[in-house]
């Protein structure tokens, strides 16, 4: 199993350029979230999807910021334009959903480090 | 709403030293609570995990029990080792059908040899 993929794992732009961030869950499944680190705010949850579909997304911090997931092996967010205050790590974390007999661990990809000039 | 505090790091220990790193948590109902470790630059990892008041979660040597009574999930290690530093989060996942985790502010713990 390759885990949750992200890509880039390194992202430096100058700001008012749009950002996209991508992400592949687990094969199988079926819950995806997006959450950003920083050192002032620790971790925060952005957004996730059940079943490719957005459930809450109140962790959004601005319109500038957007998720899809067109499909189960595919998400991105982006964010646009790009503004310094951006400047965290952006996690994509993926699990199984509740009630199907399986934990309910949620496992994490490794991270794109943005930074925005 | 659902919280968890986790002890202000960082933490530096020497070599073979044990460990406490409290965490406790606000709920309704019955959460499930977890421990995930960030080595740097990576992701976070799963490090252990309970679902139910007085299950002990323990892996790689590190021990939790979640105290229903005293609304806590302390991680202990009895001999902590360099390859140990690492940042730590205390979360929890609220009752079944809520898919929210809710972390800690994560605790950083350095070992010296």
């Amino acid at each position: 199993d390759a885990g949750v993929i992200q890509s880039p794992r390194h992202e430096v732009t100058e700001m008012g350029q749009e950002v996209t961030l991508r992400c592949k869950p687990i094969s199988g499944h079926n819950s995806l979230f997006w959450y950003r680190q920083t050192m002032m705010r620790g971790l925060e949850l952005l957004i996730y999807f059940n079943n490719n579909v957005p459930i809450d997304d109140s962790g959004m911090p601005e319109d500038r910021f957007s998720a899809k997931m067109p499909n189960a092996s595919f998400s991105t967010l982006k964010i646009q334009p790009s503004e310094p205050r951006d400047s965290a790590v952006y996690f994509c974390a993926s699990r199984t959903n509740p009630g199907q007999g399986r934990t309910d661990t949620q496992y994490f990809g490794p991270g794109t480090r943005l930074t925005v000039l | 709403g659902d919280s968890v505090t986790q002890m202000e790091g960082p933490v530096t220990l020497s070599e073979e030293a044990f460990l406490t790193i409290n965490c406790t948590y606000t709920a309704t109902g019955y959460p499930s609570l977890f421990w995930y470790v960030q080595y740097p630059g990576e992701g976070l990892q799963l490090l252990l995990k309970a679902t139910k008041a007085d299950d002990k979660g323990s892996n790689k040597g590190f021990e939790a029990t979640y105290r229903k009574e005293t609304t806590s999930f302390h991680l202990e290690k009895g001999s902590v080792q360099v390859s140990d530093s690492a940042v730590y989060f205390c979360a929890l996942s609220g009752q079944a059908g809520a898919q929210k985790l809710v972390f800690g502010q994560g605790t950083r713990l350095t070992i010296n040899p």
